[in-house]
């Protein structure tokens, strides 16, 4: 089945303690992204990759960090979360670029203390 | 910056009534997208619809675009309760960005 996948779902933490948030996709893409959404605010891009080792800032990339060794796994790094960090955030891949059809993972809720 | 911004916020219908939802946008784009979004889950692409494109349509989905105005409709006929989510527009730029931006949404409820 064709799927993008995170990890964890929930993740609770405080700050300053450094975390990675996973996500892999099977479909072979070449395009992937990482999205935070907060209430009243949509989603905004975190960061997006074209291809591996290949990376640029979203709309929001400030105090996050990717990179993208393999071809299906695109993490999220957060170095040192702070409480504004809090959110839901979305991995999502598609085959040509982001402004085509995207297919999204099942989100994983950050609560930073 | 917001790019595409959907209206109404939030809409509430009957079981068998469509569902017009509105999108609005600021500059010119390649393209536009609708989605899907379940309570807490991930996005679902519905539709997509190119700059050059008036109208399409999916099953019980109708997408049309008109780039003079700079808005976009998604029509969903014959509601059923299983079409309770929200609903986004996204945007691609055209200009050469692989920054979509997303609107901030339409609440729809159909009651059964």
């Amino acid at each position: 089945e064709a799927q993008v996948t995170q990890n964890p779902r929930y993740l609770i933490t405080v700050t300053g303690k450094k975390l990675t948030v996973t996500c892999s996709q099977n479909m072979n893409h070449e395009y992937m992204s990482w999205y935070r959404q907060d209430p009243g605010l949509g989603l905004r891009q975190i960061y997006y990759s074209m291809n591996v080792e290949v990376t640029d800032k979203g709309d929001v990339p400030e105090g996050y960090k990717v990179s993208r060794k393999e071809k299906r796994n695109f993490p999220l790094i957060l170095e040192s979360p702070s409480p504004n960090q809090t959110s839901l955030y979305f991995c999502a891949s598609s085959a040509d670029s982001p402004q085509e059809t995207q297919y999204f993972g099942p989100g994983t809720r950050l609560l930073v203390l | 910056s917001q790019q595409g911004e959907e209206d109404p916020q939030a809409l509430s219908i009957q079981e068998g009534e469509n569902a017009t939802m509105n999108c609005s946008y600021k500059t010119s784009i390649n393209n536009l997208q609708w989605y899907r979004q379940n309570s807490g889950r991930g996005l679902v692409h519905l539709i997509l619809i190119r700059s050059n494109e008036r109208e399409k349509h999916s099953g019980r989905l109708r997408v049309t675009l008109d780039t003079s105005k700079k808005s976009s409709s998604l029509l969903i006929t014959a509601s059923r309760a299983a079409d309770t989510a929200s609903y986004f527009c996204a945007t691609g730029a055209s200009g050469g960005s692989y920054i979509p931006t997303f609107g901030r949404g339409t609440s729809l409820i159909v009651h059964p």
